[in-house]
């Protein structure tokens, strides 16, 4: 089994709400990502998760806060978004190191 | 530049033709190499994935590496319209613990009936 499932798929938000992001793995990964993609480009690192801690976090705003809960969950809070953040949000988990990594289906988020 | 570069298309072909897309990199560090498919609004899809140089062959699909070019490649033989998609070349730095990919910015095919 190679599956990353994230919830929800699809995301409506206003500028003023909070939700939450969440992926689930059973591979016994010990690395977890969080990506963005926007159209036409290439996902951006936002986040990674090596043994539950919080490894790299790459300048994201404070609006983006990621959590852990154990070692094969991930979440991604959401506040305050603004419209820019309107994006595909893609789960990712591997062994780390130099080996393959496995992406969810992503949540299609758009903030109005 | 970029530290992985990978000509973005769109690329436009004949269903049965084969199909080759390249990434080159900079960052002699880069180890290990992976090809994803992503369909539209899907998330990527891991087609394959080398460490050596030379070739790997499953089905359809033959990923190529020379390190000593810099040079990373995949063929699709007998190509189908199922395989139109956004190809994105990936790979991780020996140096790293994390396992951070190092993306192209991906080639987009289309395969006519």
């Amino acid at each position: 089994d190679t599956e990353v499932t994230q919830t929800p798929k699809h995301l409506v938000m206003g500028m003023t709400n909070k939700k939450s992001l969440k992926c689930e793995q059973h591979m016994g990964h010990r690395a977890m990502y969080w990506y963005k993609q926007k159209a036409k480009k290439p996902p951006e690192l936002m986040f990674v998760y090596s043994y539950e801690k919080l490894s790299i976090n790459e300048s994201v705003p404070s609006r983006f806060s990621p959590e852990c809960p154990n070692s094969s969950l991930l979440n991604l809070h959401l506040h305050a978004l603004q419209p820019e953040d309107s994006a595909l949000y893609l789960c990712a988990s591997s062994h780390g190191g130099n080996t393959e990594a496995f992406f969810g289906q992503g949540t299609r988020l758009t903030v109005v | 530049q970029k530290e992985v570069e990978q000509d973005p298309g769109p690329l436009s072909v004949p269903e049965g033709a084969i199909v080759s897309l390249n990434c080159t990199y900079s960052n002699s560090a880069f180890q290990y190499f992976m090809w994803y498919r992503q369909y539209s609004r899907k998330g990527p899809e891991l087609l394959m994935y080398t460490y050596s140089s030379g070739n790997k062959e499953d089905g359809r699909f033959t990923a190529q590496v020379d390190k000593s070019s810099k040079y990373i490649s995949l063929f699709i033989r007998d190509s189908q319209p199922s395989d139109s998609a956004t190809y994105l070349c990936a790979m991780t730095d020996r140096g790293s613990t994390l396992g951070r990919l190092y993306f192209g910015r991906g080639t987009q095919l289309t395969v006519w009936p």
